[in-house]
């Protein structure tokens, strides 16, 4: 089956540091890709979309400017979390759609901000 | 507003049947998802359902009535692996996916 590769799986970053989350579709080409947020024991909190090609849109309340995505191919999106705080601490899951029934979701990465 | 229900959390025995539900109000309907999730890590594509009726896939299967605004997922012969929490999606009409906040299902033996 498709395959979503998401690295790292785990980041510890001191407090005001970024941190780069990467995003790879494995076998197929994505020209979407979702960002989720999730903290624990809740559901996943749906954070931005990623268009190749154009600029993420973003959910009501996320900032922009704090979460900065990119999808520069078919293949690859990230996201960075610019001068992360502890209230950042949480895990972060992209998911890209194949077709309109089924979502591959990457192995998500837990971020620690100390 | 979009909503999804689902209970936050059930227990069952192993080798025994569970019936997860879940309802929805959503602005369209293009289909509804089960995920499983284990803690930890992300979730895993288990059915999709967008006409009524059932799917079977191994032990688990998934109902949707759209009239209702309605879903089951079963789950058949209950085995320990199976402790996980179960998300329920929809894809509304923009073709976003709305999540419920999930079942956590425990398996006791």
């Amino acid at each position: 089956g498709a395959v979503v590769s998401q690295h790292p799986s785990w980041v510890i970053c001191k407090s005001g540091t970024s941190v780069k989350i990467e995003c790879r579709s494995l076998d197929f080409q994505a020209t979407t890709m979702f960002w989720y947020r999730q903290f624990p024991k809740q559901s996943l909190m749906l954070m931005a979309t990623s268009n190749e090609g154009s600029k993420a849109t973003y959910e009501q309340g996320v900032e922009k400017d704090k979460f900065l995505i990119n999808h520069a191919s078919l293949t690859l999106s990230t996201l960075t979390v610019t001068s992360a705080h502890p209230e950042d601490s949480s895990f972060y899951i992209c998911s890209a759609p194949l077709g309109d029934t089924e979502a591959f979701f990457g192995q998500g990465t837990r971020l620690t901000v100390v | 507003g979009q909503n999804i229900d689902q209970p936050t959390e059930m227990t069952a025995t192993e080798g025994a049947i569970v019936q997860i539900n879940c309802t929805y109000q959503t602005s369209g309907f293009n289909g509804l998802f089960w995920y499983q999730q284990h803690a930890g890590e992300a979730p895993t594509f288990l059915s999709y359902n967008v006409l009524d009726g059932l799917e079977e896939k191994g032990r688990f299967s998934s109902f949707l009535s759209r009239s209702k605004g309605y879903s089951y997922l079963l789950l058949k012969e209950l085995q320990m692996k199976d402790s996980a929490s179960y998300l329920c999606a929809v894809k509304d009409s923009n073709y976003q996916l709305i999540w419920g906040a999930g079942t956590k299902l425990i398996i006791k033996p």
